[in-house]
């Protein structure tokens, strides 16, 4: 079975503050996503990578940038965090060619 | 830009009822992927079932199975035989295929389905 990691469960940080959140996969799959699920909105894609060293804005790129420099590990930067990025944070991974996605169990960033 | 509307914020049944959550979507593609994905309150995001849309054919898969009418962009979900751990969050979501890169999946906003015993 896929098997998509996220590092933290629950996150607390402070405005301003540098957060880093981490997704690890097991398939050896090429694309990697990073979704934000905030109620009455469903999920956006904020960023994807297709492969090592590669990434495409999604629909909300601003205040967040990504890192890739391993097939298996996508990172979701916040370069100073604001109160409004208070959030669930998804990951997912997806193998080149394939049509399903495999999700982390998520990340409950709360930003005082 | 495809769009994807979930139009049931919330929706509640009895166990061993049936029930069928709504979605829309608007594409002017003619080949794609729709999908429904559940969130239990545990969190994990987990796939329930696909359509391809070049196949006239509904998607199955045992108590779950899809209405999905092309023409008007309508792609249902009918739970039949409601049990408890089916409450969840329900999200429908498209994708369209591109033939190089990732593919991207755009969301509804999702239905919060409560199976009450």
């Amino acid at each position: 079975d896929v098997k998509v990691t996220q590092s933290s469960r629950y996150l607390v940080k402070r405005t301003g503050e540098k957060v880093f959140l981490e997704c690890v996969q097991d398939m050896d799959h090429e694309n990697m996503f990073w979704y934000r699920q905030d109620p009455g909105l469903g999920l956006r894609l904020i960023y994807f990578s297709y492969d090592v060293k590669m990434k495409e804005k999604g629909d909300i790129p601003e205040g967040y940038s990504v890192s890739r420099e391993k097939k298996e590990r996508f990172s979701l930067i916040l370069e100073s965090a604001s109160t409004n990025q208070t959030s669930m944070y998804l990951c997912a991974s997806q193998g080149f060619g394939t049509d399903t996605q495999y999700f982390g169990p998520g990340t409950r960033l709360t930003v005082l | 830009a495809q769009t994807v509307t979930q139009s049931q914020p919330e929706m509640s049944v009895q166990e061993a009822e049936t029930v069928t959550l709504s979605c829309t979507y608007d594409t002017s593609e003619n080949n794609y992927y729709l999908f429904w994905y559940k969130q239990p309150p545990s969190r994990q995001m987990i796939l329930v079932i696909r359509q391809e849309a070049y196949k006239q054919q509904n998607a199955t898969e045992n108590r779950f199975s899809v209405n999905f009418q092309k023409a008007a962009k309508s792609f249902s979900l009918k739970i039949s035989d409601s049990q408890l751990g089916d409450t969840a969050m329900y999200f429908c979501a498209f994708m369209k295929p591109l033939y190089s890169g990732a593919q991207k999946l755009v969301f509804g906003q999702g239905t919060r389905l409560t199976i009450n015993p």
